[in-house]
């Protein structure tokens, strides 16, 4: 059973750092095609793509957020961070971490299970 | 980058009736490369489809999708009180990759 859990604060001040971590459990990023990425949900706004890890320690960012953003992995312990530096009122949402596929390829590729989001409301 | 434009942005059915929500794509998708999601309040979005027409896991045969050119459609033939929610495309692009998301339609009850 696929199971994803997001962790972190549920409250930043403007210009820091937001560190979040995805612990999920019912398969491993060491095993091949395996992949989890981070998508995030203003209130009451559309899903927004934010960043993805591969098994192979490929790293992918959204253009537009790309020098903010830093995912990583930890194998053992099942866990994906992202951390967002300088954080902004604007960046109040849902994040949300979410499996890719297994059978992702250049072809066809989404997110088949999701953890169940953490609130970061982003206020001084 | 691919931009997903949803249609309508609210439609408002009785339970019983036919859904019909549209995404239309910037440019041809290659590959039918496109997903649809389900979230209702205060949940994650719930896979529904994916490659344009294939139902994910448990997913009811109410739910069909399909796609003309740029243009792809979540079809709910009857709906039921539960498929009240917001519906999401999704698209994929490899180069580099990124993931681009409609911005919703909202399914409520009239």
């Amino acid at each position: 059973q696929v199971t994803l859990k997001e962790s972190g604060p549920a409250l930043v001040k403007p210009t820091q750092t937001l560190t979040l971590t995805c612990s999920f459990s019912g398969f491993s990023l060491s095993t091949t095609q395996m992949r989890v990425a981070w998508i995030r949900q203003s209130p009451g706004k559309a899903l927004e793509w934010l960043a993805r890890i591969d098994w192979d320690d490929d790293e992918f960012y959204s253009t537009s957020l790309r020098a903010r953003l830093t995912v990583s992995k930890d194998t053992f312990r099942n866990e994906v961070v992202l951390t967002m530096t300088n954080m902004d009122p604007v960046d109040t949402a849902t994040y949300y971490c979410a499996r890719i596929s297994p059978t992702c390829n250049i072809n066809s590729c989404y997110f088949d299970y999701w953890g169940q989001g953490t609130m970061v409301s982003v206020s001084s | 980058e691919i931009v997903l434009t949803q249609s309508p942005g609210t439609l408002s059915l009785s339970p019983g009736e036919r859904a019909t929500v549209s995404c239309r794509a910037s440019q041809i998708v290659p590959n039918s490369n496109l997903a649809w999601y389900q979230q209702k309040p205060g949940q994650s979005p719930r896979l529904l489809i994916y490659g344009a027409s294939t139902r994910a896991t448990d997913i009811p045969d109410r739910f069909t999708g399909s796609v003309s050119g740029t243009d792809f459609t979540l079809t709910i033939s009857r709906l039921e009180p539960e498929d009240f929610a917001v519906y999401y495309c999704q698209q994929y692009d490899n180069s580099p990759p990124r993931y681009s998301f409609g911005q919703g339609t909202k399914l409520e009850i009239k």
